[in-house]
């Protein structure tokens, strides 16, 4: 059964320094989201993707992020300049049908 | 926007008993509601959605109830099992754009 995948697993870096986190969402998939989940805390919604422009943006997706379908395979969410408070994991999705979404594993993201 | 609210924030019941998990939402524009399971270090994994136009929604040991009046939802798991223990999330959203997420509800089945 197709999965959506990340990577990387595991990131860690510098405040301040810009991370490029890599989604490949099923490949029939046509709407694309980023999710964000601090340890033991709920997961929250950042931004939709939808025929390559934003959907829907939360107010958490502010100037530093970007998202990116570079290619026909890839999704990606970029940080520009990273803060303590970004530390998280961070969840790509896919559906098909704009409701049914497909988590990927995550990438935890460490800032220090 | 959208607000949904979800208890018990922990569950706990022993092996064979029923859980229930309920949630409220406030746009009443939300018309689809998604469940989550997740364990420990894993992904969310979808495990039963409902849409607006049904009442109920069942799937083996699993099922899902919704008072449009009421704005609440409610997840039914019975004959619970020690695999069933996770992090269960439920979810609103009315255009597939958004979704908004409960707080969550671990649940621990008791052998």
């Amino acid at each position: 059964e197709p999965e959506v995948t990340q990577t990387p697993s595991h990131q860690v870096t510098q405040m301040g320094q810009e991370v490029i986190l890599r989604c490949v969402p099923i490949s029939n998939h046509l709407y694309f989201y980023w999710y964000r989940q601090i340890l033991g805390q709920k997961v929250e919604f950042l931004v939709s993707f939808y025929n390559n422009e934003i959907s829907e943006k939360s107010e958490i997706f502010d100037d530093q992020f970007s998202v990116e379908r570079p290619d026909g395979s890839n999704f990606t969410l970029k940080i520009r300049s990273t803060k303590l408070e970004d530390s998280a994991m961070y969840f790509c999705a896919s559906s098909r049908v704009m409701l049914e979404q497909y988590f990927g594993p995550g990438t935890r993201l460490t800032v220090t | 926007g959208e607000n949904v609210e979800q208890h018990p924030s922990t569950l706990s019941v022993q092996e064979g008993d029923s859980a229930v998990i309920k949630c409220t939402y406030s746009d009443s524009a939300s018309n689809y509601f998604p469940w989550y399971k997740q364990e420990l270090g894993k992904r969310p994994q979808l495990i039963i959605d409902i849409r607006s136009n049904v009442g109920e929604k069942k799937d083996q040991r699993i099922a899902v109830t919704l008072n449009k009046t009421a704005k609440h939802f409610s997840l039914h798991i019975t004959e619970t099992q020690p695999e069933d223990s996770a992090v269960y999330f439920c979810a609103a959203t009315d255009t597939g754009n958004q979704f908004y997420f409960g707080t969550g509800t671990s649940l621990t089945v008791i052998p």
